[in-house]
């Protein structure tokens, strides 16, 4: 796995979009950029995956920079339920062992 | 179930006793993963299976720990002579096929050791 670089902590306004970045310098052709997310004493949970192409789903955006060095996850409209910790992962697509790091801890504000 | 379902979600034991941990993957997935979280770390990837196989059980931290998924489905990972520094949320996961990276995880079994 490609090592990703997150900042420990962010905030965002409720309502507002939340901005997650990842830094993935070392990243290889053939390994996708997946985001997860843990809510407090659950489990972690899939958010999106993406290669090269920015990505949309129900829950977030993924913008991948051209040189893939680098990706933002977006939270369109952050509730309070979007508090969490949320984890940048680098990895070939067929890999077995997906390797968390410490991620950024989002705080949703009222 | 739904969902991955791990038993018990809470384990008190005291050092030097042997502890097992039960995984119920979502039906029909052939993969199942075991990851151990720290507080206030990510998680870290234990063991993978691909059906009954232990296909990749390099993150096993020594041989006190075992798991085994003898038909395909419900897994139990098995921690011998526990020691206070087992002390974490053990944490399973499932996909419907091995690799592409979308894994269903349980909420996890917090084991505490004495």
């Amino acid at each position: 796995d490609a090592k990703t670089t997150q900042p420990t902590s962010m905030d965002c306004a409720e309502g507002r979009a939340a901005n997650l970045p990842c830094n993935h310098s070392t990243i290889s052709g053939n390994e996708y950029v997946y985001w997860y997310r843990q809510i407090h004493s659950q489990g972690p949970q899939y958010i999106i995956h993406g290669l090269k192409n920015n990505e949309t789903n129900e829950m977030a955006s993924l913008i991948i920079t051209e040189d893939r060095k680098s990706s933002t996850l977006i939270l369109p409209h952050a509730t309070l339920r979007d508090t969490a910790v949320y984890y940048c992962i680098a990895t070939e697509y067929n890999n077995n062992d997906m390797r968390f790091g410490a991620g950024t801890r989002l705080t949703v504000k009222p | 179930g739904a969902g991955v379902s791990q038993t018990p979600s809470n384990k008190v034991t005291e050092k030097g006793k042997y502890v097992e941990l039960r995984c119920d993957p979502i039906s029909g997935h052939t993969a199942l993963y075991w990851y151990r979280q720290s507080l206030g770390q990510g998680p870290e990837f234990l063991i993978y299976f691909q059906g009954t196989g232990a296909a990749d059980d390099s993150g096993l931290p020594n041989d006190r720990f075992f798991a085994v998924r003898p038909e395909g489905s419900v897994s139990t990972l098995k921690i011998q002579r526990t020691e206070r520094g087992d002390s974490a949320v053990y944490l399973c996961a499932s996909s419907l096929i091995a690799g592409g990276g979308e894994l269903f995880f349980g909420e996890g079994s917090r084991l505490t050791v004495l």
